[in-house]
């Protein structure tokens, strides 16, 4: 595709379940970041691959939050046992290599935790 | 620990005014870049930076890097209403090598006509 697309859009869970967050990055992107963010606030770095492995995975907050990548595509961001506090938008990023090149982001997917 | 904060979280004015919008660390970045992000969208690049003092135009919008590439600062000149969103700045700390981009905490614009 074009850009970024991340699925689903908007997802309502209940406590205690869990969630999968899909991400596809902007083919021949090597890089991609997920990132969460509460209402008006900046951007909370949670995991970082270059290819298929995440050299920097220091920002996951618990180890009920996890995320693959396979085929140097597509992510996927689990979050196990849902907490209230989960709720926020998950955004994701690619880029073609590294850090300092343009980073595009998609429109996120708002988790709500009831 | 967040190592790149800005300047003010919130700010609200009217159009015609002009504004600066700060982003402070004391970790030294070999790049910084700003994005604007509106509601409901992800963040969208403005400008990349890489040289100390280094000073970009973007038509009514400033940015500088600072000499010591530890802070950048972005001026709006004549705001819009179309500039209202949130502003972030964002770090590379190890000169594009396999590092992740550190963003700040953002500042909230709202341009009041």
């Amino acid at each position: 595709g074009a850009g970024v697309s991340q699925s689903p859009s908007n997802k309502v869970t209940e406590k205690g379940k869990d969630v999968e967050l899909r991400c596809d990055p902007i083919s021949g992107h090597t890089a991609l970041y997920w990132y969460r963010q509460s209402l008006g606030q900046g951007l909370e770095f949670l995991i970082y691959f270059q290819g298929n492995s995440a050299p920097d995975k220091s920002g996951l907050p618990s180890d009920r939050f996890s995320a693959e990548r396979t085929g140097g595509s597509v992510s996927t961001l689990t979050i196990q046992r849902t907490q209230q506090e989960d709720s926020a938008v998950y955004l994701c990023a690619s880029s073609l290599r590294h850090s300092n090149t343009e980073a595009f982001f998609g429109q996120g997917t708002r988790l709500t935790v009831v | 620990t967040q190592l790149l904060e800005q300047s003010p979280q919130f700010l609200s004015i009217q159009e015609g005014e002009n504004l600066t919008v700060y982003c402070n660390s004391s970790s030294v970045f070999s790049s910084l870049q700003w994005y604007r992000q509106e509601p409901g969208e992800g963040p969208v690049l403005l400008v990349t930076v890489v040289t100390g003092g280094e000073v970009k135009k973007l038509k009514r919008l400033t940015f500088q890097f600072g000499d010591a590439r530890k802070d950048s600062s972005l001026h709006i000149t004549a705001a819009q209403t179309g500039d209202t969103g949130l502003y972030l700045c964002a770090g590379d700390q190890n000169g594009g090598a396999t590092n992740k981009l550190i963003f700040g905490t953002g500042t909230l614009l709202a341009v009041q006509p």
